[in-house]
């Protein structure tokens, strides 16, 4: 089974819905993250919390919320879609490891498309 | 100041050839600098990561090149080969634990 998964996989949605992507891990690590890939734009941080009671704000948080259910759960909600909300969104975790402190370790990533 | 540009945007190598991949950045702070390979349908998974404390690390066919006084490092792909097809994102990170990453290199290896 894969340390990280993220449901759903695939989503069509029309402008105005509600939306949430989900995020589960059982790497046992404290940090998780959500990112958006654009093509052309890299990785942009939307969220990012440390433990259950720690989230902050990324670079691009605008238009997005999120919930830190528990230590292994972080799901991402789009209050109400947009267009230009249509993207690659990756979940990540993070924690110390053999690796060093800082590797991330990524979910397969949900396409959402916004109509 | 906390960009990270990587070039260049995509390369088409030879099998058997070099791949170079090169990354810069502005935030002397940073002190972690790691390389994320991407295959389609996937999420980016670590290749290698390299601190400032060192000018080079190796393992196998992958090289990070680190330049602390240019503020550059780069990934060098020896013996290219069509496995490696992917897109390589360069990222750096200080003490908050946010990676600050690079736009991508779309990276095709020509059998």
């Amino acid at each position: 089974d894969a340390d990280v998964t993220q449901t759903p996989r695939n989503r069509i949605t029309k402008t105005g819905k509600r939306i949430m992507l989900e995020c589960s891990q059982t790497k046992g690590h404290d940090r998780m993250y959500w990112y958006r890939q654009d093509p052309g734009l890299g990785l942009r941080l939307i969220y990012y919390s440390f433990d259950v009671k720690d989230i902050n704000k990324g670079e691009i948080s605008d238009g997005y919320s999120v919930s830190r259910q528990a230590q292994a759960k972080f799901s991402l909600s789009l209050e109400s879609a947009i267009p230009n909300q249509t993207a690659l969104y990756f979940c990540a975790t993070a924690g110390k490891g053999l690796e060093g402190t800082d590797t991330q370790y990524f979910g397969p990533g949900t396409r959402l498309t916004v109509l | 100041q906390q960009q990270v540009k990587q070039s260049p945007q995509s390369l088409i190598v030879q099998k058997g050839g070099i791949s170079i991949i090169n990354c810069a950045y502005e935030n002397t702070a940073f002190d972690y600098f790691p390389w994320y390979q991407q295959f389609p349908g996937k999420g980016p998974a670590l290749l290698i990561a390299i601190r400032p404390d060192v000018s080079e690390k190796k393992e196998g066919r992958f090289t990070i090149s680190f330049n602390k006084s240019a503020k550059q490092f780069s990934l060098h792909i020896m013996d290219s080969q069509p496995g490696d097809s992917a897109t390589y994102f360069c990222a750096a990170s200080g003490s908050n634990y946010q990676l600050i990453w690079g736009a991508g290199t779309k990276l095709i290896i020509k059998p």
